[in-house]
């Protein structure tokens, strides 16, 4: 089974300048969420779907960060413009669905330098 | 979301036994007890959960107190490959938004 897909794995930016990150969850998985790791921390919440729609986004902040998955099945999560403080690993996961023994498989993030 | 408590980091030896702590005294009744691990460069991966009763999978086990106030993450034979951090997360089982909440975890260090 091929697992969570995430593209670039490193994306180096001028502050001021847009980003991309897009995301392929494994097959059949409803549920989506975008996390943010800074440096030395646990990752943190960004945004989670359930298809195509907006379950929580409630720690985006929604003046530089969107995101949206069109079609229930990739996503993308877009800053514009970066800021220094948003060098991080963003992280993509996936589950079969909102319940709270289901797991959320992760992919291997991509990592963003703001310079 | 109630919070969990676990050392910064724990140091073992390979092929020995691990035993990660973590408090989580204001879990509810609804609170599943999950564990992740994250090895370096790559992202969270699921290690077990539980709700009130011990468990065991092929990666570990997971002993519950009585009061579910601590659960204890058990690594039976330390390999080098365990070295990671290792969270332990309460996701509320009523559903609705269920993003994990990730602490800073336990370092683990194996020593070989």
């Amino acid at each position: 089974e091929a697992g969570v897909a995430q593209s670039p794995r490193y994306k180096i930016i001028e502050k001021r300048q847009s980003v991309a990150f897009w995301c392929n969850p494994i097959s059949g998985h409803a549920t989506l969420y975008w996390y943010q790791q800074i440096l030395g921390q646990g990752p943190k919440l960004l945004i989670q779907f359930q298809n195509n729609g907006v379950v929580d986004d409630s720690q985006l902040p929604k003046d530089r960060f969107s995101a949206e998955r069109l079609k229930g099945v990739d996503s993308t999560l877009k800053i514009q413009p970066a800021k220094l403080e948003d060098s991080a690993v963003y992280l993509c996961a996936s589950s079969l669905d909102r319940l709270a023994g289901n797991i959320q498989y992760f992919g291997a993030g991509t990592r963003l330098s703001v310079l | 979301d109630a919070k969990t408590t676990q050392p910064n980091s724990m140091e073992s030896n390979e092929e020995e036994p691990v035993h990660l702590p973590c408090n989580h005294s204001t879990i509810s009744g609804t609170d599943y007890i999950h564990w992740y691990r994250q090895l370096p460069s790559q992202g969270p991966e699921y290690v077990i959960h539980g709700l009130t009763s011990n468990v065991n999978n092929r990666m570990a086990s997971l002993a519950i107190a009585e009061d579910r106030k601590s659960s204890t993450l058990i690594l039976h034979r330390a390999t080098l490959r365990d070295a990671a951090v290792y969270y332990c997360i309460l996701r509320d089982g009523r559903g609705g938004a269920d993003g994990l909440t990730f602490g800073k975890g336990t370092h683990l260090i194996i020593q070989p």
